[in-house]
């Protein structure tokens, strides 16, 4: 099983800052890589699939990128509505797994 | 609208069983898998398991490997876990998740949960 690691626990930044939150695999998962985010009492949403896509609906400023074993997705400048919970998760390999997630919280 | 609604929950004793359901709506649910993925209390996203748009593959997390099976009836747009030989660390939200595409893809969509507790 492919264990995916991200890092920090938790952010701690002001709106307008830059936020870069990783996520690395225990073995490759090529750009198999997708990326949600979870805020209190909802469901996860998708933001970033294959690596580097964004969904349907998602803002510019959410942006992904890595490949193999490393990942970084990135928020070019933090909105109030961003801070949450964000979820690394693969798909390369059976079983699929995600990642403890990082909290973004407001400093 | 895509939807997806999940029922069946509740609380249950340990080593008993239950089924879970999850209604689909507002796409052709035939040519799409569907995914499970359960969240304990306070907790990360935990994959559970996944059926291919057709039912012709399956995949379970370890975890859950012998005791949880999951079927798809496409004729009712539904998805049915049953979850046997329940277990403490199975209390969770259940979510179920459209794959966008036969089963191998992402998760595009999700439906809001269903509360599984398991206690004696």
């Amino acid at each position: 099983e492919i264990v995916l690691t991200q890092s920090p626990a938790t952010l701690s930044l002001s709106p307008g800052e830059r936020a870069t939150l990783s996520c690395r695999a225990s073995q490759s998962v090529s750009s198999y890589l997708v990326w949600y985010q979870q805020k209190p009492g909802q469901a996860p949403r998708l933001l970033i699939h294959d690596a580097s896509t964004r969904a349907t609906g998602i803002p510019a400023r959410f942006s992904g990128s890595g490949s193999g074993t490393d990942f970084t997705l990135t928020i070019s400048s933090l909105e109030p509505e961003d801070f949450a919970i964000y979820y690394c998760q693969q798909r390369g390999s059976w079983p699929s797994s995600f990642g403890q997630g990082t909290k973004l919280e407001i400093k | 609208q895509v939807q997806l609604v999940e029922s069946g929950g509740g609380v249950v004793q340990p080593g008993r069983s239950l089924r879970l359901s999850c209604a689909a709506s507002g796409f052709t649910f035939s040519n799409y898998g569907v995914h499970l993925v359960r969240q304990a209390p306070g907790k990360g996203l935990e994959w559970v398991a996944v059926i291919w748009y057709d039912g012709s593959e399956l995949h379970y997390a370890d975890s859950v490997k012998g005791r949880f099976t999951i079927s798809k009836d496409n004729s009712k747009s539904t998805v049915y876990v049953q979850m046997d030989s329940l277990r403490g660390e199975d209390t969770a939200v259940y979510y179920c998740a459209r794959d966008r595409g036969s089963g191998s893809r992402f998760l595009d969509f999700w439906g809001q949960g269903t509360l599984v507790t398991v206690s004696s």
